[in-house]
């Protein structure tokens, strides 16, 4: 079993949609989760960074840590066509440098 | 702003060559590292690096060699080319070796026939 988990999807929603994408985890010394975007045949980009649980707001984008349940979400309020990419889920346990990720959601927003 | 620099961005092996593929950062991270992607596998951490003369292992260590000589670069040595090393390659760096705020390269395309 992969210490992180990501639904594959893929995910396809209309222009205007909440979308939430989810991941799970195993190992409960993770204290940073981040979220990154990749588009096409492009390095991924940091979305966003959490320390610990709690909340994050930026834009449109909703970053969620759930530290007792082992579960993080991120919610994209009024998706847009530039939204379409594939979203990973990064966690590190803060010592040693390993960060990993998730297997990756491919979302789609129709116009 | 160069940010990560990765060389080549395609490359054809046959089974059994060894190459390098090569990473370059000029922000003066001391946080490197090496992750192979695969469809449905995401990204897997390969080496990574917390700073000049200290590397380690990550999940997928076996048939890769590293190591950092500088701040700057990070190759990625081929030992002994396989097809099950057909994937895309992304080096990333990072300010501090906590790991968190990667910044990726465009990635190399990598295929072992």
């Amino acid at each position: 079993q992969k210490e992180v988990e990501q639904d594959p999807g893929p995910l396809s929603v209309p222009e205007g949609a909440i979308v939430s994408l989810n991941c799970t985890y195993s190992n409960s010394a993770f204290q940073y989760f981040m979220w990154y975007r990749q588009y096409s045949r492009k390095g991924p980009e940091l979305l966003m960074y959490t320390y610990s649980s709690g909340n994050k707001e930026d834009g449109r984008f909703t970053a969620q840590v759930d530290k007792s349940s082992k579960y993080i979400s991120l919610f994209i309020r009024d998706s847009q066509p530039s939204d379409s990419a594939t979203y990973l889920c990064a966690m590190s346990e803060g010592e040693g440098g390993k960060l990993i990720f998730g297997q990756g959601t491919e979302l789609s927003v129709k116009p | 702003n160069a940010g990560v620099t990765q060389t080549p961005k395609f490359q054809v092996l046959k089974t059994g060559q060894s190459m390098t593929l090569q990473c370059a950062q000029d922000m003066n991270h001391e946080y490197m590292s090496w992750y192979r992607q695969d469809p449905g596998m995401g990204l897997r951490l390969i080496h990574y690096s917390v700073g000049a003369g200290i590397t380690d292992q990550g999940e997928v260590p076996n048939g890769y060699n590293v190591s950092r000589s500088t701040t700057e670069d990070f190759p990625l040595r081929l030992l002994s080319a396989a097809p099950s090393q057909t994937s895309v390659y992304f080096c990333a760096s990072s300010q501090t070796w906590k790991g968190e705020k990667l910044f990726f390269g465009s990635g190399t395309q990598l295929s072992v026939l």
